[in-house]
């Protein structure tokens, strides 16, 4: 089965520090990654996503970065945390065609007080 | 552009009463995916359903149904003799067609559903 890890599930940060978080997926090869934000009582807003290694595509332009160093890792990255960056984000992967669905994990709950 | 709308933000029902969450999607896309995710208290969303823009028949499983109306464009979720344990935020979602590449997924607002014991 496929399997989706997200680390750390919860982190609590002063602004100003770096940021580091992890998704790793099991079970298949070169999936397409997402990852989303979701601010509290809010909807879905998507990051950044990627095809595969080294490939990373922006949706919303902000301090955070993200990286694919190897097939099934997409690491989501800050060097300086803003308060507005707190939420919780979820990654995702594309299922291939023709199911053609995401697939979450179970997410890092970020606090930058 | 895709949009989703969902316009209940809560709902409280009591337990064993039916409950319907309502979906109203805009594209101009003539194929399309619809979704409905399910995020309980943990926070993980979890995937129910996805449905085609070319098959409109009316999907039932077990307590959950669902109900695609192209001539609306709604998509609408209920859930029969509601329980506790259905107490979650539901998103409802759309995609456009295979592209094989990136897939942009839009998602409603979500609706928090409070089932009362």
């Amino acid at each position: 089965s496929q399997t989706i890890h997200q680390w750390p599930a919860t982190l609590v940060q002063p602004v100003g520090s770096p940021l580091s978080l992890e998704c790793t997926v099991e079970g298949t090869s070169n999936p397409n990654l997402y990852w989303y934000r979701q601010a509290a009582g809010r909807g879905l807003q998507l990051l950044f996503y990627s095809v595969g290694i080294g490939q990373i595509s922006s949706e919303v332009p902000q301090n955070l970065s993200a990286s694919r160093p190897q097939d099934r890792q997409f690491i989501l990255s800050s060097k300086k945390l803003l308060l507005s960056d707190s939420g919780f984000y979820l990654c995702a992967r594309r299922s291939g065609h023709p199911s053609d669905t995401q697939y979450f994990g179970p997410g890092t709950r970020l606090t930058v007080l | 552009a895709q949009k989703v709308t969902q316009a209940q933000t809560e709902i409280s029902v009591v337990e064993k009463e039916d409950v319907t969450l309502d979906c109203v999607y805009e594209t101009r896309d003539t194929t399309y995916y619809l979704f409905w995710y399910k995020q309980p208290p943990s926070g993980e969303l979890v995937f129910l359903i996805r449905r085609n823009s070319f098959d409109e028949q009316n999907e039932i499983s077990g307590r959950y149904s669902w109900n695609f109306q192209k001539s609306t464009s709604s998509f609408n979720f209920t859930i029969t003799a509601s329980q506790v344990v259905d107490s979650a935020v539901y998103f409802c979602a759309l995609s456009e067609g295979y592209s094989g590449g990136y897939q942009k997924v839009t998602f409603g607002t979500g609706t928090k559903l409070q089932v009362i014991p």
